[in-house]
């Protein structure tokens, strides 16, 4: 059974501050994928990615899939940022598996 | 570019009733999955479609079934309901293929009273 796993559970930081959230899975994967979840239940594909690294804008994704470990930094961050970011896990063509989702607060 | 859309957005239901909800995914995309979001158990993934065939289904029991039409657009539908069903439901669509991943629909809140 595939296992995902998100550290820090929740996280308040400062305006500006670098953020980095974590995401370990227990098996292979096919593609590993970061969300971002607003009050209202709204969610938003972020990144999709399979190996390496991607940035768009002042989030980037990063994947290490011998570690079999991602990780989500926020640059500059910004009050708006303030959301439930959750990551997720394929395996070949199933489902996605979900982590329980990091809590982050970004104060002015 | 309309997005992904869901329909109702709220609805309340008692116990033991059945309900549907309709999701109509973004243009041309043929893939269509179903997503159950509580607290206790977070998001699960209920079933995919692709083409009018489901093509994989998470593990809920068969009070929960799902179809896709020739237009892509899904419905699921959950019969029996029970209180634990409260939920919010979300559907995502995907482009086969795609490097983007998925787009989400607002979803669906479900309440069993």
């Amino acid at each position: 059974k595939n296992e995902v796993e998100q550290s820090p559970q929740n996280l308040t930081a400062q305006e500006g501050e670098f953020i980095t959230i974590n995401c370990s899975y227990s098996v292979g994967i096919s593609a590993l994928h970061w969300l971002q979840q607003h009050p209202g239940g709204g969610i938003v594909s972020l990144f999709m990615l399979s190996s390496g690294k991607k940035k768009h804008g002042r989030l980037i994704a990063t994947i290490n899939i011998q570690e079999k470990h991602s990780s989500l930094h926020i640059t500059a961050s910004h009050p708006r940022d303030s959301a439930v970011y959750i990551c997720a896990v394929q395996i070949g063509a199933d489902g996605l598996t979900f982590g329980k989702g990091t809590h982050l607060i970004i104060q002015p | 570019k309309a997005g992904v859309t869901q329909t109702p957005r709220y609805l309340i239901k008692t116990r033991g009733q059945q309900v549907t909800l309709s999701c109509s995914p973004i243009s041309g995309h043929r893939s269509v999955s179903w997503y159950q979001q509580t607290p206790g158990q977070g998001l699960q993934f209920l079933f995919e479609y692709f083409s009018e065939t489901q093509r994989n289904k998470g593990n809920f029991p068969g009070r929960f079934s799902g179809r896709q039409f020739s237009n892509s657009r899904s419905e699921m539908n959950v019969s029996t309901l029970e209180l634990g069903d409260s939920a919010l439901y979300l559907c995502a669509s995907s482009l086969e293929g795609s490097i983007y991943g998925y787009t989400f629909g607002s979803g669906t809140r479900l309440t069993v009273v």
